[in-house]
């Protein structure tokens, strides 16, 4: 399996409170990738970053910012967190001639 | 833009019989296409890809897939289905090869 963390795996939150989730990966792939799953919806693409300080927005990128200091993680920050963000949100490393991407566990964000 | 239509939100099949999990899509060039398996509460698991050459495709855990330009299809299946293989399929095609960047179907859930 590869390796990918991310942390938090469950958080409860309030409305209006900032909230950040991390993606560590151990591979060294150039490319992440921050996911949101929702029923009926699939996974949708929040954002991504394809080096070191180089970030780009998704197709649900509204309300979420993200940053990438180091290679190995990958920060996604809900600023000011709405019940429309509660979901599972999944990190994905990609970085090979094969374009497979591979994900981590998930984590659960409820937000009340 | 690229897009994927995954027609069966539900299919339920008995143990030992034979699957097909539908997958349409929409896409100018020749595709990257995969196949993702979610287990409840996992995170998704690469079952098999198709890049170019011959059009049926081996995967892990017995599936396979046939991807047929004229259809736009990528259609994935199993000849005997085992009670394990009960999960949560996603289509997925490359939307951006330069980022590497994936679109996912909405998903198809597998009852056995």
């Amino acid at each position: 399996d590869a390796g990918i963390t991310q942390s938090p795996r469950h958080k409860v939150t309030e409305t209006g409170t900032p909230v950040t989730l991390r993606c560590h990966q151990t591979e060294n792939h150039r490319y992440m990738y921050w996911y949101r799953q929702d029923p009926g919806h699939g996974l949708r693409l929040i954002h991504y970053s394809y080096g070191v300080k180089d970030t780009d927005k998704g197709e649900v990128s509204d309300g979420y910012s993200v940053s990438r200091s180091k290679t190995e993680d990958f920060l996604l920050t809900l600023e000011s967190a709405t019940s429309s963000q509660t979901s599972v949100y999944f990190c994905a490393i990609s970085g090979g001639r094969s374009y497979e991407q591979y994900f981590g566990p998930g984590t659960r964000l409820t937000v009340t | 833009a690229q897009s994927v239509t995954q027609p069966d939100i539900h299919i339920t099949v008995s143990e030992g019989a034979s699957l097909e999990l539908r997958c349409n899509y929409s896409y100018g060039a020749t595709p990257y296409l995969f196949w993702y398996v979610q287990s409840p509460g996992q995170g998704l698991q690469l079952l098999l890809k198709y890049f170019s050459g011959d059009t049926l495709v081996q995967g892990i855990k017995g599936f396979e897939a046939e991807f047929k330009r004229s259809q736009s299809s990528f259609n994935l299946r199993k000849p005997s289905v085992h009670w394990s293989d009960a999960a949560e399929y996603f289509c997925a095609v490359i939307s951006d090869g330069g980022f590497q960047k994936l679109v996912f179907g909405t998903g198809t859930r597998l009852l056995v």
